[in-house]
């Protein structure tokens, strides 16, 4: 069975600070892995996926992840907040095995202060 | 380039009442996936449709819920005898066949439901 833990339901960075929101999963194999980010009142939007092959992987707006297998992780980061970061952010899994099912974490509320 | 779409955007339903949801798939998208989003959490894994096949509802409650994708027209998500419970946000996505396992899914804005 697969399940995604998002630790920190709110976290709160100053504009221009380090942003980190950690994601740890549990699969019996290595999953695919993604983060989506929803503005108020949106729908989700693709931030960038690891399917294989290098564990660093860039998306849009500036952000990055790294998968760790053997922490079971994939935390995303950003080296400086801007305001339009605010939103949140769910990690997702998806198994090689079982289709194209995505297995959603409880979100993190991002707010950046000015 | 139309993206996913759905409507309405916001339903209000009192309980006991029907509640339909539509849900039009990105163009050249054959695969329907809908989620609910409750409160506070994230979004939970509903039902994975093709055009005319149900390929896995192990999300969907056992009662009152049903989702279809005809041949013609959008999916719908179909609530009957809604419950205040039922209020939540309800998204959904699309994607082409998923060839090696998995395919990315594209999410509509979603529609919001209130059970009154």
């Amino acid at each position: 069975a697969q399940s995604v833990t998002q630790l920190g339901s709110h976290v709160s960075v100053s504009e221009g600070a380090l942003v980190l929101l950690r994601c740890n999963y549990s699969s019996s194999v290595p999953p695919y892995l993604f983060w989506y980010v929803q503005y108020p009142n949106q729908g989700l939007q693709l931030l960038l996926k690891y399917t294989t092959g290098a564990t660093l992987v860039k998306g849009i707006n500036g952000f990055e992840a790294e998968f760790k297998k053997s922490e079971t992780s994939f935390h995303l980061t950003k080296p400086s907040a801007h305001m339009s970061d605010a939103a949140e952010y769910f990690c997702a899994v998806s198994g090689r095995n079982t289709g194209n099912q995505f297995y959603f974490g409880t979100g993190t509320s991002l707010t950046v202060i000015p | 380039n139309a993206g996913v779409m759905q409507n309405p955007r916001h339903l209000v339903r009192r309980r006991g009442q029907e509640a339909r949801l539509r849900c039009s798939p990105m163009k050249g998208h054959s695969h329907v996936y809908w989620y609910r989003q409750l409160p506070e959490e994230g979004l939970k894994f509903m039902v994975y449709l093709q055009k005319e096949n149900i390929i896995d509802e192990s999300g969907m409650p056992k009662e009152r819920f049903s989702a279809e994708f005809p041949k013609e027209g959008p999916s719908i998500l179909r609530i009957q005898q809604v419950v205040r419970g039922d209020s939540a946000a309800y998204f959904c996505a699309s994607s082409t066949p998923a060839g090696r396992g998995w395919n990315e899914q594209y999410f509509g804005p979603g529609t919001r439901l209130t059970v009154t």
